[in-house]
């Protein structure tokens, strides 16, 4: 079955440390996104990527950064910069440059510890 | 940019009745319109969506409506059943020439709890 695949679950990261949230798509979507979602909120954007070698930043870029080297892949990393990493991390895709629906993972709870 | 507003924040009803979340959104250019159900601890998941020259569609017992004069769009929920308990997201999207990058904003979200 196609879908797309976040890992891991759960992630515990220290204090100045930097950690990695992956996300893979099977379904053969050029368009990937990075959103993070806090307590009582809505999703915020952190980067989006449209095609492989190409990716924007979202509205909430600082602290956060990300590759696409596979169309099939999506990796997010949380610096030691972000000061406030703590939340509920959602990867999505869709096709690119039309207007359908977001497919989601399962997302990712990051928390500091 | 784009701004939706998404009322009410909770919402709770006895199983069997309807339910209603109303959405707002503020670019007139904003022509797909998505809604996603994400149940504890998961991602959202799509519902149902409607473009914008559509005024309503329905599947089953959801439905969603849409006024594009006054920039707002609903869903309802009939025969509430306890499985419908979820956090439920409306979204405006925006491609603003083929191709291009498709903006989504989305609502921050109406918690349903159906009574049993």
């Amino acid at each position: 079955d196609g879908g797309i695949t976040q890992s891991p679950k759960y992630l515990f990261r220290k204090e100045g440390q930097n950690v990695t949230l992956s996300c893979e798509q099977n379904l053969n979507h050029d368009a990937m996104y990075w959103y993070r979602q806090d307590p009582g909120q809505g999703l915020r954007l952190i980067y989006y990527s449209q095609i492989v070698n190409d990716f924007q930043k979202g509205d909430i870029a600082e602290g956060y950064s990300v590759s696409r080297e596979k169309k099939e892949s999506f990796p997010l990393t949380v610096t030691s910069a972000q000061k406030n990493p703590t939340a509920f991390y959602l990867c999505a895709s869709s096709i690119a440059g039309k207007n359908y629906g977001y497919t989601f993972g399962s997302g990712t709870r990051l928390t500091v510890v | 940019g784009e701004n939706v507003e998404q009322h009410p924040s909770t919402l709770s009803v006895q199983e069997g009745d309807s339910a209603v979340i109303k959405c707002t959104y503020s670019d007139s250019a904003s022509n797909y319109f998505p809604w996603y159900k994400q149940e504890l601890g998961k991602g959202p998941q799509l519902i149902i969506d409607i473009r914008s020259n559509v005024g309503e569609k329905k599947d089953q017992r959801i439905a969603v409506t849409l006024n594009k004069t006054a920039k707002h769009f609903s869903l309802h929920i009939t025969e509430t059943q306890p499985e419908d308990s979820a956090v439920y997201f409306c979204a405006a999207s925006i491609i603003r020439y083929s191709g291009g990058y498709q903006k989504v904003t989305f609502g921050t979200g109406t918690k349903l709890q159906v009574i049993p």
